[in-house]
């Protein structure tokens, strides 16, 4: 099993709709969990991070954190054109792990007009 | 601020050659992170270090692989002999972290390596 599981895609939705990406992570334990996005040919940037259960909003991105279940998921409310792109989720290890952040494969979104 | 600086941003060389890629962290961060990216196995970790300590080496691939901090302005990772299979783009990354604050981490544009 990967530590750090994501579909691949590619996600289509329509312009305006909600993105669901989803991640799931094998260590209980896992402390901080991490959005990046990734342009084509570019490097991943930091969306968004969340530590509690629950949801985490920050403009039209939600974050949402299931411990129980080992699932974290990104939403991405009114989809753009512009948020085209690879969708990483990465986790930070229990305590004791180091500050290391371990990468899903991402997903891809592709927002249609 | 200047972000993370890496060079070569690509190089293209031939199987058995030695290869050094080069990072120059954000001023102020106190670790800095090396990852390797393929299509196949996403972003993976080869080493970390933490003012200028390696911390974690568990990800670089074998003894072809090796990486040195010898001040906070600047890393190197080395792979010698270099091999098709290390055919990649190669990223460094930076952050401040102090305690249980765990900063984002800053990526390089990446340095995108091709092994004939």
């Amino acid at each position: 099993q990967k530590e750090v599981e994501q579909n691949s895609g590619p996600l289509s939705v329509p312009e305006g709709a909600i993105a669901s990406l989803n991640c799931t992570y094998s260590d209980r334990g896992s402390q901080s969990f991490f959005w990046y996005r990734q342009y084509s040919g570019k490097s991943p940037e930091l969306i968004m991070f969340i530590y509690s259960n629950g949801d985490k909003e920050d403009g039209r991105f939600t974050a949402q954190l299931n411990k129980a279940s080992q699932y974290v998921s990104l939403l991405i409310r009114d989809s753009q054109p512009s948020d085209s792109a690879t969708y990483l989720c990465a986790v930070k290890p229990a305590r004791g792990g180091g500050n290391k952040l371990t990468f899903g494969t991402g997903t891809q979104l592709k927002v249609e007009l | 601020d200047a972000g993370v600086i890496q060079s070569p941003r690509h190089e293209v060389t031939e199987m058995g050659q030695e290869v050094t890629l080069r990072c120059k962290p954000i001023s102020g961060h106190n670790s800095l992170f090396w990852y390797r990216q393929t299509m196949m196995r996403g972003l993976e970790l080869l080493i970390y270090f933490n003012n200028n300590v390696p911390i974690d080496d568990s990800g670089m691939p074998e003894d072809r692989f090796s990486a040195k901090m010898p001040n906070a302005s600047f890393s190197t990772l080395k792979i010698q002999p270099s091999e098709p299979r290390d055919s990649a783009v190669y990223f460094c990354a930076s952050s401040f972290i102090a305690g249980a604050y765990t900063g984002e981490l800053f990526f390089g544009e990446g340095s995108r390596l091709t092994v004939l």
